[in-house]
């Protein structure tokens, strides 16, 4: 099993460009979830989903849009790419809800210059 | 508002020695604590977590200990090695599912 995988692992994109990025996991999880974590802070949650088809913000959704059509994907788009949006963006999954421990991807480090 | 806190940026160990890391959470709601691990350049990686129905986990050289009373949990690694030489992230959830992470300790384990 791969796990959590994450394109690309680095990335720089001038303010107002869009881009994509990807998540995939392999061990038919139902949750997953994209995190953000700026430099001498927690994991912050952008977005989440509990199947395909169902997505829901988290704590910082703004700038963010998501969509699961499938189990095994769950893409991060921004639109509209903001100095504020330079951080270290990672995707997980999870069995279920609660006590459940998710599992996490390398992470996609984003510079918006 | 941090909802889950590390006081400590930093802690710094011999090997051999006990690492400490401690953590306080202010919502008296959330019921699940976990711990993260986490390399540079990599994804966080599950450590040990504790229901709010106990006062403490054990897995290995890993403890962790839950004061509900004081709102507050810690972490024990007895013996440290160098290669415990990591961020540790604190995180908690409770009626939302949704884990909240504390800003990370980060562990320096000395040959």
């Amino acid at each position: 099993n791969a796990g959590v995988t994450q394109t690309p692992k680095f990335r720089i994109l001038k303010i107002g460009q869009s881009m994509t990025l990807q998540c995939t996991q392999d061990m038919n999880h139902n949750y997953m979830y994209w995190y953000r974590q700026d430099p001498g802070m927690g994991l912050k949650l952008i977005y989440y989903s509990v199947g395909a088809g169902i997505t829901d913000k988290g704590e910082v959704p703004n700038g963010y849009n998501v969509s699961r059509s499938t189990t095994e994907d769950f893409p991060l788009r921004l639109e509209l790419a903001a100095p504020s949006q330079t951080s270290v963006y990672f995707c997980a999954s999870s069995i279920g809800q609660g006590m459940n421990e998710q599992f996490f991807g390398p992470g996609t480090r984003l510079t918006v210059l | 508002d941090q909802q889950v806190k590390q006081n400590s940026p930093s802690l710094s160990v011999q090997e051999g020695r006990i690492s400490i890391l401690n953590c306080d959470y202010t919502n008296s709601m959330f019921d699940y604590f976990l711990w993260y691990k986490k390399y540079p350049a990599e994804g966080p990686t599950f450590l040990i977590s504790i229901s709010s129905i106990k006062d403490k986990n054990e897995d290995g050289r890993f403890t962790v200990f839950l004061n509900k009373s004081a709102k507050h949990l810690s972490l024990h690694i007895v013996p440290s090695q160098p290669g415990d030489s990591a961020v540790y992230f604190c995180a908690a959830s409770g009626a939302t599912n949704k884990l909240i992470f504390g800003t990370g300790t980060l562990l320096a384990v000395q040959p």
